[in-house]
């Protein structure tokens, strides 16, 4: 089951860098890794894809080791408003079909 | 684009009534799937379809049944509603998988079952 793990909750203060971090250990050769954001009562928003190395956007960078095993998403300058739940996700392809299944995703709570 | 909709926004239901929530795309996806999140939890994945005629069982999935007859609309019904299945109910569309496909998301159907 290509699940997804990460660390249940973080905090961080205003203007400092958080780096979240996600293990995928089955995630499939031809797979992205994708992570969403998500602001209470609101569907998840994308942020950032990657498949390798490394990527960046104007909100955030994806780090990706070679063997692909995990992700780290990281946020530069974090405020009050990154106050929010993180998911990483891959596909999953453990009963034949691909679809995408959430792990628990991150809540970060970024303090004044 | 209006991107993927979701109606209704709110519905209140008894104990044993069935409804349909319905979800419609207009980006041409293939696929499409619908989610449930209970407050404070993450996103179960209910059923999932990767093209019109297409339809799989996702991790919960008692309960619903789902149709996909078109490329645009992918409805989930619940069939007689019971008090668990309070939740808000999330649609995505992605135009394949896999890939560097991305899913976007619908405002959600906030449910609650008396």
């Amino acid at each position: 089951l290509a699940k997804t793990t990460q660390p249940i909750s973080m905090d961080s203060y205003e203007g400092q860098e958080v780096n979240i971090t996600c293990s995928h250990n089955n995630i499939a050769t031809n797979d992205y890794i994708t992570w969403y954001q998500q602001f209470p009562s609101q569907g998840p928003r994308f942020i950032i894809q990657g498949y390798k190395t490394k990527v960046t956007n104007e909100v955030a960078s994806l780090f990706i080791p070679a063997d692909r095993k995990s992700s780290t998403l990281s946020l530069p300058r974090v405020s009050l408003s990154d106050t929010a739940v993180y998911y990483c996700l891959v596909g999953d392809m453990a009963s034949g079909t691909y679809k995408y299944i959430f792990g628990t995703g991150t809540r970060l709570k970024v303090l004044a | 684009n209006a991107g993927v909709t979701q109606t209704p926004k709110f519905q209140v239901l008894k104990t044993g009534q069935s409804m349909t929530l319905q979800c419609a795309q207009d980006m041409n996806h293939e696929y499409m799937s619908w989610y449930r999140q209970d407050p404070g939890m993450g996103l179960r994945l209910i059923h999932y379809s990767v093209g019109a005629g297409i339809t799989d069982q996702g991790e919960v999935p008692n309960g619903y049944n789902v149709s996909r007859s078109t490329t645009e609309d992918f409805p989930l019904r619940l069939l007689s509603a019971a008090p668990s299945q309070t939740s808000v109910y999330f649609c995505a569309s992605s135009y394949r998988t896999g890939g560097g496909n991305t899913q976007y998301f619908g405002p959600g159907t906030r449910l609650t079952v008396l």
